[in-house]
């Protein structure tokens, strides 16, 4: 099982990012993907799931209405998209699975994360 | 949503000693869905236990898992130099929330 995350860097505040998940190792298609968040120096934050087939999707309370998490399964990657960006969105992202398919299970596997930083 | 309360937030020993870390619940956690993660800097979260009691692939017996409701424990019951890290413990049972408590540093003494 692999999860390599890209696409973090630097925006503005009020910018725009997206983030990408690409996955290997396993049968994408039957698994849930988080993102888990953690701000420098700090604990970890659930961000958002997306279910196996994209048809659910979910977020914390933080991030709802600015954040989008989707995904290709031709691909077998999932994206994060980030808007209105604020500089308490600021740390690394990391997407993670469980070792089921169901959103009751802990997360198993983890990627190495990508950090975003928002700042002027 | 269910927070989750760990204690201490620092705990300072010597290796071969025996760790014991809390996790406190605001509500039950349901089917004992509670998770602990090890993290050293600049590393991504490794899941130790689940199930409150189940160590995942991998994990030295020396780390066990206890509780159920709105207490857990974690034991380390003879620290190795690698395990002085950050644990957090994490519910997953009032899916599709999930929530992490704050961590507890274990440092060597």
């Amino acid at each position: 099982v692999q999860l390599v995350e890209s696409g973090g860097g630097v925006v503005q505040p009020g910018g725009s990012l997206r983030l990408s998940c690409a996955a290997s190792g396993f049968t994408f298609s039957t698994y849930a993907i988080h993102w888990v968040r953690q701000a420098p120096g700090k604990g970890l934050e659930w961000v958002a799931v997306i279910s196996y087939d994209g048809y659910n999707t979910y977020y914390a309370d933080s991030v709802k209405g600015r954040f989008t998490i989707s995904r290709d399964n031709s691909k077998s990657t999932v994206f994060l998209q980030m808007n209105t960006l604020r500089s308490e969105d600021t740390g690394v992202y990391y997407c993670a699975k469980g070792s089921s398919g169901n959103y009751f299970d802990a997360f198993h596997f983890w990627g190495q994360g990508t950090m975003v930083t928002v700042s002027s | 949503e269910i927070v989750l309360t760990q204690s201490p937030g620092t705990l300072s020993l010597s290796p071969g000693e025996r760790a014991t870390l809390s996790c406190r619940a605001s509500q039950s956690v349901s089917n004992s869905y509670l998770a602990w993660y090890q993290q050293k800097p600049g590393q991504a979260p490794r899941l130790l236990i689940y199930g409150a009691t189940r160590r995942a692939t991998g994990i030295p017996d020396r780390f066990s898992g206890s509780g159920s409701g709105t207490d857990f424990t974690l034991t380390i019951s003879r620290l190795e130099p690698e395990d002085f890290a950050v644990y957090y413990c994490q519910q997953y049972g009032s899916s599709p929330l999930y929530t992490f408590g704050q961590g507890t540093k274990l440092e060597i003494k």
